[in-house]
């Protein structure tokens, strides 16, 4: 059965340096998303991506984010200089008619 | 705003002994209700999709269930494997998901 991927599992790094996430939504899927996951919090939508373009962000996805379908498989959300707050756990999703399928996330530890 | 609010906080069950999730929504334009389960640091796992009152669906010992303002996951039978929490969304106008705060189950045999 297809699965949305997510690279890193886990990513450390210092606050005020950029990360890179990376996903490889499900081969037919046309629209993909990220939300992330404080830890004990509820899982909050950041961005979501259409035909080559954001189709919907929400107040969290400032000028820090930015999301970029690299090639025909890939789907990224990068952060320039992280914060503190930034540490949470950020999962891809992608969606057909039935609904939206998430990915495993990746784990952002920011020091 | 799309709001979702998920009821109990925590449930703790017997293996076996029956029982029911809630979750009340408020949303503009419902385009879809879905039903999640999250294991621990794992990603939510899709379950259901409801789209109108009245409809129902089911997969193994969970049934899921919809009304105008709320919608309840029916646990029968469960079993220790059944543990996890148990995450509610609605999708109105737009693409976004706006999740509950979540059930977390535990089921003892």
């Amino acid at each position: 059965e297809p699965e949305v991927t997510q690279t890193p599992s886990h990513q450390v790094t210092q606050m005020g340096q950029e990360v890179i996430l990376r996903c490889v939504p499900i081969s037919n899927h046309l629209y993909f998303y990220w939300y992330r996951q404080i830890l004990g919090q509820k899982v909050e939508f950041l961005v979501s991506f259409y035909n080559n373009e954001i189709s919907e962000k929400s107040e969290i996805f400032d000028d820090q984010f930015s999301v970029e379908r690299p090639d025909g498989s890939n789907f990224t959300l990068k952060i320039r200089s992280t914060k503190l707050e930034d540490s949470a756990m950020y999962f891809c999703a992608s969606r057909n008619q039935v609904g939206q399928f998430f990915g495993p996330g990746t784990r952002l530890t920011v020091l | 705003e799309d709001q979702v609010t998920q009821s109990p906080e925590a449930l703790r069950l017997q293996e076996g002994e029956s029982s029911s999730l809630n979750c009340s929504y408020t949303v503009s334009g419902l385009r879809g209700l879905f039903w999640y389960r999250q294991d621990p640091g794992k990603g939510p796992e899709f379950l259901f999709t409801l789209y109108s009152a009245g409809e129902e669906k089911e997969k193994e010992r969970l049934k899921a269930t919809l009304t105008k303002k709320e919608s309840f996951l029916h646990i029968t039978a469960p079993k220790p494997e059944d543990s996890a929490t148990y995450l509610c969304a609605v999708r109105g106008y737009g693409n976004k998901l706006v999740f509950g705060a979540g059930t977390i189950l535990r089921v003892k045999s």
